[in-house]
Protein backbone atom coordinates (compact mmCIF):
# COMPACT_ATOMS: atom_id res chain seq x y z
CA UNK A 1 0.00 0.00 0.00
CA UNK A 2 1.31 3.44 -0.75
CA UNK A 3 2.59 5.85 2.16
CA UNK A 4 5.09 8.47 2.56
CA UNK A 5 7.91 8.23 4.34
CA UNK A 6 9.71 11.27 5.69
CA UNK A 7 13.05 12.35 6.68
CA UNK A 8 14.53 12.69 8.90
CA UNK A 9 13.52 10.56 10.82
CA UNK A 10 14.11 12.39 14.22
CA UNK A 11 15.57 16.17 14.11
CA UNK A 12 16.73 18.32 17.44
CA UNK A 13 17.17 21.95 16.84
CA UNK A 14 17.36 25.27 18.94
CA UNK A 15 15.09 28.17 18.89
CA UNK A 16 14.74 30.46 16.19
CA UNK A 17 16.57 27.81 13.83
CA UNK A 18 14.27 26.80 10.75
CA UNK A 19 13.53 22.71 10.73
CA UNK A 20 12.75 20.92 7.40
CA UNK A 21 11.35 17.60 6.63
CA UNK A 22 10.79 16.14 3.82
CA UNK A 23 8.29 13.34 2.46
CA UNK A 24 8.68 10.91 -0.73
CA UNK A 25 5.58 8.70 -1.56
CA UNK A 26 5.19 6.15 -4.47
CA UNK A 27 1.76 6.77 -6.19
CA UNK A 28 0.17 9.38 -8.06
CA UNK A 29 -2.28 11.58 -5.63
CA UNK A 30 -4.44 14.05 -5.63
CA UNK A 31 -2.97 15.77 -2.65
CA UNK A 32 -0.94 15.82 0.18
CA UNK A 33 -1.39 16.97 3.55
CA UNK A 34 0.52 17.54 6.78
CA UNK A 35 -0.04 17.25 10.34
CA UNK A 36 1.36 17.48 14.07
CA UNK A 37 0.90 15.37 16.95
CA UNK A 38 1.62 16.39 20.57
CA UNK A 39 2.87 13.51 22.53
CA UNK A 40 -0.13 11.47 23.82
CA UNK A 41 -2.63 13.47 21.39
CA UNK A 42 -4.51 13.33 18.00
CA UNK A 43 -3.48 15.02 15.14
CA UNK A 44 -4.20 18.29 13.86
CA UNK A 45 -4.20 19.29 10.24
CA UNK A 46 -1.80 21.92 9.37
CA UNK A 47 -1.86 22.20 5.42
CA UNK A 48 -2.73 20.70 2.26
CA UNK A 49 -1.05 21.24 -1.08
CA UNK A 50 -3.38 20.00 -4.71
CA UNK A 51 -1.11 17.82 -6.88
CA UNK A 52 -1.23 21.18 -8.87
CA UNK A 53 0.03 23.64 -6.51
CA UNK A 54 4.03 23.53 -6.04
CA UNK A 55 4.13 25.53 -3.11
CA UNK A 56 1.86 26.60 0.10
CA UNK A 57 2.23 29.24 2.73
CA UNK A 58 0.88 29.43 6.30
CA UNK A 59 1.91 31.51 8.28
CA UNK A 60 5.34 30.18 9.76
CA UNK A 61 4.90 27.25 7.47
CA UNK A 62 6.24 26.61 4.19
CA UNK A 63 5.22 23.29 1.84
CA UNK A 64 6.28 22.42 -1.32
CA UNK A 65 5.89 19.45 -3.44
CA UNK A 66 7.11 18.17 -6.48
CA UNK A 67 5.04 15.66 -8.16
CA UNK A 68 7.66 14.79 -10.64
CA UNK A 69 9.93 13.71 -7.66
CA UNK A 70 6.70 12.55 -5.33
CA UNK A 71 8.21 14.58 -2.65
CA UNK A 72 7.28 17.14 -0.28
CA UNK A 73 8.88 19.37 2.29
CA UNK A 74 7.62 21.20 4.98
CA UNK A 75 9.68 24.37 6.39
CA UNK A 76 8.77 26.05 9.74
CA UNK A 77 10.59 28.95 9.93
CA UNK A 78 11.82 30.75 13.67
CA UNK A 79 11.03 27.58 15.25
CA UNK A 80 9.85 27.93 19.43
CA UNK A 81 9.98 25.22 21.64
CA UNK A 82 5.94 24.93 21.05
CA UNK A 83 7.20 23.20 17.45
CA UNK A 84 8.22 20.30 19.65
CA UNK A 85 5.95 17.14 18.20
CA UNK A 86 5.83 14.59 15.37
CA UNK A 87 5.17 15.78 11.85
CA UNK A 88 3.34 13.38 9.05
CA UNK A 89 2.70 13.37 5.96
CA UNK A 90 -0.50 11.99 4.02
CA UNK A 91 -0.91 11.67 0.68
CA UNK A 92 -4.65 11.46 -0.79
CA UNK A 93 -5.61 9.63 -3.69
CA UNK A 94 -9.04 11.07 -3.62
CA UNK A 95 -10.97 11.09 -6.67
CA UNK A 96 -11.83 14.64 -7.83
CA UNK A 97 -12.09 16.78 -5.20
CA UNK A 98 -13.28 14.46 -2.97
CA UNK A 99 -10.65 13.61 -0.03
CA UNK A 100 -10.15 9.43 0.30
CA UNK A 101 -7.97 7.66 2.44
CA UNK A 102 -5.48 9.39 4.18
CA UNK A 103 -2.12 6.91 3.81
CA UNK A 104 0.79 8.65 6.56
CA UNK A 105 4.14 8.16 6.61
CA UNK A 106 6.11 7.43 9.65
CA UNK A 107 6.73 10.86 10.81
CA UNK A 108 9.11 12.97 11.93
CA UNK A 109 10.05 13.58 15.71
CA UNK A 110 11.57 17.81 15.77
CA UNK A 111 12.34 18.90 19.10
CA UNK A 112 13.57 22.32 19.72
CA UNK A 113 15.61 23.16 22.87
CA UNK A 114 14.51 26.55 24.11
CA UNK B 1 -17.54 22.99 19.98
CA UNK B 2 -17.47 21.59 16.42
CA UNK B 3 -15.28 18.20 16.41
CA UNK B 4 -14.73 14.85 16.22
CA UNK B 5 -15.29 12.79 19.77
CA UNK B 6 -14.21 9.73 21.04
CA UNK B 7 -14.96 7.33 23.85
CA UNK B 8 -13.49 6.28 26.66
CA UNK B 9 -10.01 7.93 25.51
CA UNK B 10 -8.35 4.87 27.43
CA UNK B 11 -10.01 0.96 27.15
CA UNK B 12 -7.55 -1.56 29.57
CA UNK B 13 -9.37 -5.15 28.96
CA UNK B 14 -8.77 -8.98 28.87
CA UNK B 15 -7.81 -10.96 25.93
CA UNK B 16 -10.95 -12.28 24.42
CA UNK B 17 -13.52 -9.69 25.70
CA UNK B 18 -15.60 -7.64 22.74
CA UNK B 19 -15.18 -4.22 23.25
CA UNK B 20 -16.76 -0.81 21.23
CA UNK B 21 -15.10 2.48 20.89
CA UNK B 22 -17.63 5.56 19.89
CA UNK B 23 -16.95 8.37 17.34
CA UNK B 24 -19.30 11.10 16.76
CA UNK B 25 -18.47 14.22 14.49
CA UNK B 26 -21.01 17.50 14.62
CA UNK B 27 -19.05 19.30 11.65
CA UNK B 28 -21.62 17.65 9.14
CA UNK B 29 -18.94 15.71 7.38
CA UNK B 30 -20.04 13.44 5.13
CA UNK B 31 -17.39 10.45 5.45
CA UNK B 32 -15.63 8.78 8.96
CA UNK B 33 -12.69 7.20 8.99
CA UNK B 34 -10.69 5.06 11.18
CA UNK B 35 -7.03 4.74 12.01
CA UNK B 36 -4.78 2.80 14.11
CA UNK B 37 -1.61 3.38 15.82
CA UNK B 38 1.22 1.48 16.40
CA UNK B 39 3.42 1.67 19.00
CA UNK B 40 5.77 3.36 16.26
CA UNK B 41 3.20 6.03 16.04
CA UNK B 42 2.88 4.34 12.20
CA UNK B 43 -0.66 4.99 11.23
CA UNK B 44 -2.81 2.75 9.22
CA UNK B 45 -6.14 3.45 7.69
CA UNK B 46 -8.75 0.72 8.97
CA UNK B 47 -12.17 2.03 7.32
CA UNK B 48 -13.74 4.71 5.66
CA UNK B 49 -17.17 5.20 5.44
CA UNK B 50 -19.98 7.40 3.86
CA UNK B 51 -23.94 6.84 3.72
CA UNK B 52 -22.91 4.64 0.36
CA UNK B 53 -20.12 2.92 0.83
CA UNK B 54 -17.92 0.97 3.22
CA UNK B 55 -14.23 0.24 2.36
CA UNK B 56 -12.40 -2.19 4.04
CA UNK B 57 -8.62 -1.85 4.46
CA UNK B 58 -7.89 -5.47 3.75
CA UNK B 59 -5.74 -6.23 6.46
CA UNK B 60 -7.80 -5.74 8.98
CA UNK B 61 -9.18 -8.37 10.94
CA UNK B 62 -12.82 -9.34 10.63
CA UNK B 63 -12.91 -8.97 14.10
CA UNK B 64 -12.93 -5.67 13.93
CA UNK B 65 -16.20 -3.99 12.42
CA UNK B 66 -17.79 -0.21 12.17
CA UNK B 67 -21.17 0.24 12.96
CA UNK B 68 -23.01 3.37 12.04
CA UNK B 69 -25.83 4.58 13.21
CA UNK B 70 -26.60 7.75 11.83
CA UNK B 71 -24.31 9.93 9.26
CA UNK B 72 -22.67 11.91 12.63
CA UNK B 73 -21.41 8.44 13.96
CA UNK B 74 -19.32 5.61 13.70
CA UNK B 75 -18.47 3.25 15.92
CA UNK B 76 -15.61 0.31 16.23
CA UNK B 77 -16.43 -2.69 17.44
CA UNK B 78 -13.78 -5.50 18.43
CA UNK B 79 -14.66 -9.12 19.24
CA UNK B 80 -12.47 -11.54 20.52
CA UNK B 81 -9.37 -9.04 22.01
CA UNK B 82 -5.96 -9.86 21.30
CA UNK B 83 -2.26 -8.63 22.79
CA UNK B 84 -2.10 -7.06 19.15
CA UNK B 85 -4.78 -5.11 19.22
CA UNK B 86 -3.23 -2.79 21.84
CA UNK B 87 -2.31 0.22 20.19
CA UNK B 88 -4.16 4.23 19.72
CA UNK B 89 -7.21 4.12 17.83
CA UNK B 90 -8.26 7.60 16.15
CA UNK B 91 -11.52 8.40 14.46
CA UNK B 92 -11.30 11.04 12.03
CA UNK B 93 -13.93 12.72 9.45
CA UNK B 94 -13.77 14.62 6.25
CA UNK B 95 -16.19 16.45 3.84
CA UNK B 96 -16.05 16.55 0.11
CA UNK B 97 -12.89 18.75 -0.98
CA UNK B 98 -14.69 22.51 -2.20
CA UNK B 99 -13.45 23.92 -5.31
CA UNK B 100 -10.94 26.84 -4.81
CA UNK B 101 -10.45 25.81 -0.93
CA UNK B 102 -7.61 26.92 0.37
CA UNK B 103 -6.75 24.76 2.68
CA UNK B 104 -8.94 21.56 3.97
CA UNK B 105 -8.34 18.40 5.66
CA UNK B 106 -9.52 15.33 7.72
CA UNK B 107 -10.57 16.16 11.35
CA UNK B 108 -9.35 13.84 13.83
CA UNK B 109 -10.43 12.88 17.51
CA UNK B 110 -8.26 13.07 20.23
CA UNK B 111 -7.54 9.02 20.62
CA UNK B 112 -8.58 6.26 22.26
CA UNK B 113 -5.26 4.21 23.80
CA UNK B 114 -6.08 0.31 23.62
CA UNK B 115 -4.55 -1.89 26.34
CA UNK B 116 -4.77 -5.38 26.11
CA UNK B 117 -3.92 -7.31 28.93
Amino acid sequence: SQQGEEDPQALSIQEGENATMNCSYKTSINNLQWYRQNSGRGLVHLILIRSNEREKHSGRLRVTLDTSKKSSSLLITASRAADTASYFCATDRGRGSTLGRLYFGRGTQLTVWP
Amino acid sequence: DTAVSQTPKYLVTQMGNDKSIKCEQNLGHDTMYWYKQDSKKFLKIMFSYNNKELIINETVPNRFSPKSPDKAHLNLHINSLELGDSAVYFCASSQALPTGATNYGYTFGSGTRLTVV
